[in-house]
This record gives C-alpha cells, sequence and structure tokens, in this order.
C-alpha cells in the first residue's frame, strides 16, 4: 500500500520567506510525528498528533515553528521568517496507534534557506 | 534527557562478513528500541523494534539484541552484502512520551 508521503521533495527559500511543508500519513494511523534531520544535530523530533489530543510540541526549536493536522490526517509544518539555520531534511512518520508502534517514515523535504 | 550514542561513526567491511553495530543509551527506562535504515536522499526504513521486555528480535539475516539495564543494544547483520551499504540509526522510545530520540548513526560500506 502507499506509504507516508511529502511534498515539495525540495524547498528552497531566501531568508525571511515563511515555508509550509506538507506530510500525507499512511491511511488509517492515528498518530503522526514531524523530525528535523541536520548536519549539526543529528535528528531531532519536532511535534507528535495522536488523534484529537493536544499535541505534543515539546520539540519545537522556536514559536516560528507551527503544525496543524486537519481531520486526523494531513498535516502542515510551516516555519515563519525562516532562517538559514532551519535548512534541514524534515522528515514526517505515521504509525498506526502511537503508544510505541513502528513509526513508517517519508522521504522527507530538503528546505534550504538562502 | 535521554542520550543515544551509536560506535562507530563509520565501517568498512568485505563483502560477506559478518558485522555488529553498536548502540548506547543512558536512560535505561525506554518502552521499546528501533534499528532503521538510511539511504542516501532517502527517508528511514524501519528494521527491528524490540519491546523492553525482549532480548532480541531476528528479519532475515538481521538479529537485534537489547540489554536495557546496560543501556545497550546491537544489530548483526550476517553475510553482508553491498546493498546494506546505508546508514544505520538507533532510536528509543521513552515511557511516558512517544518521541523517538536517536543515535547519530553508523554509516556501513560494504566492499565488493
Amino acid at each position: 500500500g502507499a506509504g507516508v508521503s511529502q511534498s515539495p521533495s525540495n524547498k528552497v527559500t531566501e531568508k525571511g520567506k515563511d515555508v509550509e511543508l506538507r506530510c500525507d500519513p499512511i491511511s488509517g494511523h492515528t498518530a503522526l510525528y514531524w523530525y528535523r534531520q541536520s548536519l549539526g544535530q543529528g535528528l531531532e523530533f519536532l511535534i507528535y498528533f495522536q488523534g484529537n489530543s493536544a499535541p505534543d510540541k515539546s520539540g519545537l526549536p522556536s514559536d516560528r515553528f507551527s503544525a496543524e493536522r486537519t481531520g486526523g490526517s494531513v498535516s502542515t509544518l510551516t516555519i515563519q521568517r525562516t532562517q538559514q539555520e532551519d535548512s534541514a531534511v524534515y522528515l514526517c512518520a505515521s504509525s498506526p496507534r502511537g503508544l510505541g508502534d513502528t513509526q513508517y517514515f517519508g522521504p522527507g523535504t530538503r528546505l534550504t534557506v538562502l | 534527557k535521554q542520550e543515544v550514542t551509536q560506535i562507530p561513526a563509520a565501517l568498512s567491511v568485505p563483502e560477506g562478513e559478518n558485522l555488529v553495530l553498536n548502540c548506547s543509551f543512558t536512560d535505561s527506562a525506554i518502552y521499546n528500541l528501533q534499528w532503521f535504515r538510511q539511504d542516501p536522499g532517502k527517508g528511514l526504513t524501519s528494521l527491528l523494534l524490540i519491546q523492553s521486555s525482549q532480548r532480541e528480535q531476528t528479519s532475515g539475516r538481521l538479529n537485534a539484541s537489547l540489554d536495557k539495564s546496560s543501556g545497550r543494544s546491537t544489530l548483526y547483520i550476517a553475510a553482508s552484502q553491498p546493498g546494506d551499504s546505508a546508514t544505520y540509526l538507533c532510536a528509543v522510545n521513552g515511557f511516558g512520551n512517544e518521541k523517538l530520540t536517536f543515535g547519530t548513526g553508523t554509516r556501513l560500506t560494504i566492499i565488493p
């Protein structure tokens, strides 16, 4: 079946612009995660959604970062007033129930801030 | 704060050899541990998931072990093949939260 998809695959933007990254999880998966992978920091957790519960935003690095999940499916990660240090690969994952289930990752969006 | 370490950072071995990748973590209060592989420019592929109550999991030529009390896991790859070349990441899932804490990975190269 279809896996986790993300769009765009690559995004180049200028410093100060806003960007939106999209994630389509595996159908039926209730849990959705965003991670960031950068050269200096490795792979870091950003935010977690589970069903209709309030999201765990503990990994968001600043208030310029926000995410929403509409209808329990598609998620959008928004970065406002992008900075060069935001350049990274943003990975989305989903799992059937959360609760420590296997997480299935999308191919990622490579963000470059000039 | 959980910290996950993987040593070595890079490893090259001839095709056909068996090999072991290491992962250590500082907080033994984990829910489970996962091993992933990542190919260049790609996302992560889950290889094995070990629950905290388990000692090992096997899938084909891969075997992962977990010693929770000592904060260690190993990934054993038997009869390595060039297609095994990738970066291998371990990640732990702590109790009370759903996020994975990742190690920095081991870049594996299998030499034909």
